[in-house]
């Protein structure tokens, strides 16, 4: 069974609206719950991470993720999205000792 | 891209040829890992290693073989290349995990083509 699944292979948005990337993940035990972003032709960059504590994580580039227990998500936001976050997006859980990557989120901000 | 450079960046071959990529990172950090990228697929993890000489199995490791003679350098070998093995190969390294909290970070990957 997939550990972690990202519901839109795309998603659109104006510079300047807000951004959300999906991400819904299926462990036992206490998520350990990572995102990276992918810019052309680079390798991935580390975002944030959901280990323990506050649901609301903030991490680089004005990114933040909400952790929701209940809903099992933890889907990343940015208030204000800049046409430089057009690249693709990856949540990660931490399953078996090892991350387990969802498929990616390509996300396009126009201008 | 946190200390890891990766050798070569592209590459083309032909089918049953043997390829190695390397890895080699400057951060001493003690595990290493091996993932392929494929569209739709996210990225998938071939091999890792939890210090020189130890390494295990990742979820597509058929095909593929590895070595770690030292901590700086993490081999991938591909005994004999097949057109299903095309595909971009991330290296990427973590420091020993503490309750699962390790981060990866990764090198800037290699295109591989087999023709």
């Amino acid at each position: 069974a997939q550990s972690v699944a990202q519901p839109e292979d795309q998603v659109n948005v104006a510079e300047g609206n807000p951004l959300t990337v999906k991400c819904t993940y299926s462990v036992s035990g206490n998520p350990y719950l990572f995102w990276y972003v992918q810019y052309p032709n680079r390798g991935l960059q580390f975002l944030l991470k959901y280990i323990t504590g506050d649901n609301l994580v903030k991490g680089s580039y004005g990114f933040e993720a909400e952790f929701n227990k209940s809903q099992t998500s933890f889907h990343l936001k940015k208030p204000s999205a800049l046409v430089s976050d057009s690249a693709l997006y990856f949540c990660a859980v931490r399953d078996s000792g090892k991350l387990s990557f969802g498929a990616g989120t390509t996300v396009t901000v126009r201008a | 891209d946190a200390g890891i450079t990766q050798s070569p960046r592209h590459k083309v071959t032909e089918t049953g040829t043997p390829v190695t990529l390397r890895c080699h990172q400057t951060e001493n950090h003690r595990y290493m890992y091996w993932y392929r990228q494929d569209p739709g697929h996210g990225l998938r993890l071939i091999h890792y290693s939890y210090g020189v000489k130890d390494t295990d199995k990742g979820e597509v490791s058929d095909g593929y073989s590895v070595s770690r003679s030292k901590t700086e350098d993490f081999l991938l070998t591909l005994e004999s290349a097949t057109s299903s093995q095309t595909s971009v190969y991330f290296c990427a390294i973590s420091e020993s995990p503490s309750a699962g909290e390790e981060t990866q970070y990764f090198g800037p990957g290699t295109r591989l083509l087999v023709l």
